[in-house]
């Protein structure tokens, strides 16, 4: 089983959509929990951390569920400029303090 | 966050021969990693980059392939040595942000080995 599984996508959906991306994650001890955006040929960059009482920055929401190991991210009112790789991104922790990264979700938004 | 600079951005090499790729911070940070990339995957870490102490090298990743160096808090260099085509890859820099936890990616070294 993978450390840290995403949905593999692509998504693609129309400007003005809701959009939604879910992960999970193996390590019950992990303490840390992140979404990265990766645009084509570029690095990742930080889009938000993620918190046990879930957060919002404009049009994104992040859950987490420890309980499950779960951790989502909600975007609304898709932009085209939305469109890129969404990474899911763990800290561990016991012994294992690295980030682990998800494979990635791809998002298309089209007109 | 700290705003990273990596050099080259780009290289093609040829097999059996040695790349350095040098990673600056802005900034005095404790923590700096290394990533390789490969075409269509995400990122694995290849190693932190402790600075005064000799790098940890995650399972598969060994000094003699991927020395590096930390002369101090503001720089780093990740060499790949003997390249063969498997080698091709992007390899990415961060350093620690604020907190322990969250990095900040330089923009890559983009490898082609032929």
């Amino acid at each position: 089983r993978k450390e840290v599984e995403q949905d593999p996508g692509p998504f693609n959906v129309p400007e003005g959509a809701t959009v939604a991306f879910n992960c999970t994650y193996s390590n019950s001890a992990s303490q840390s929990f992140f979404w990265y955006r990766q645009d084509c040929r570029k690095e990742p960059k930080l889009l938000m951390s993620v918190y046990s009482s879930g957060n919002e920055d404009g049009r994104f929401t992040a859950q987490l569920n420890r309980a499950s190991q779960y951790i989502s991210l909600l975007i609304r009112d898709s932009k085209l400029s939305d469109s890129a790789t969404y990474l899911c991104v763990v800290w561990g922790s016991g012994g294992y303090n690295k980030l682990i990264f998800g494979a990635g979700t791809r998002l298309a938004v089209h007109p | 966050s700290a705003v990273i600079s990596q050099k080259p951005s780009r290289d093609i090499c040829q097999r059996g021969t040695s790349l350095t790729i040098q990673c600056q911070v802005d900034s005095q940070v404790t923590m700096m990693f290394w990533y390789r990339q490969q075409p269509g995957q995400s990122l694995t870490l290849i190693a932190t980059a402790n600075q005064g102490s000799e790098a940890t090298y995650e399972s598969g990743f060994v000094i003699d392939k991927f020395p590096i160096s930390r002369p101090n808090l503001t720089f780093s260099t990740l060499t790949v040595s003997n390249m063969s085509p498997e080698d091709s890859s992007i390899y990415l820099c961060s350093a620690e942000g604020g907190r322990d936890d969250e990095q900040y990616f330089g923009p890559g070294t983009r490898l082609t080995v032929t």
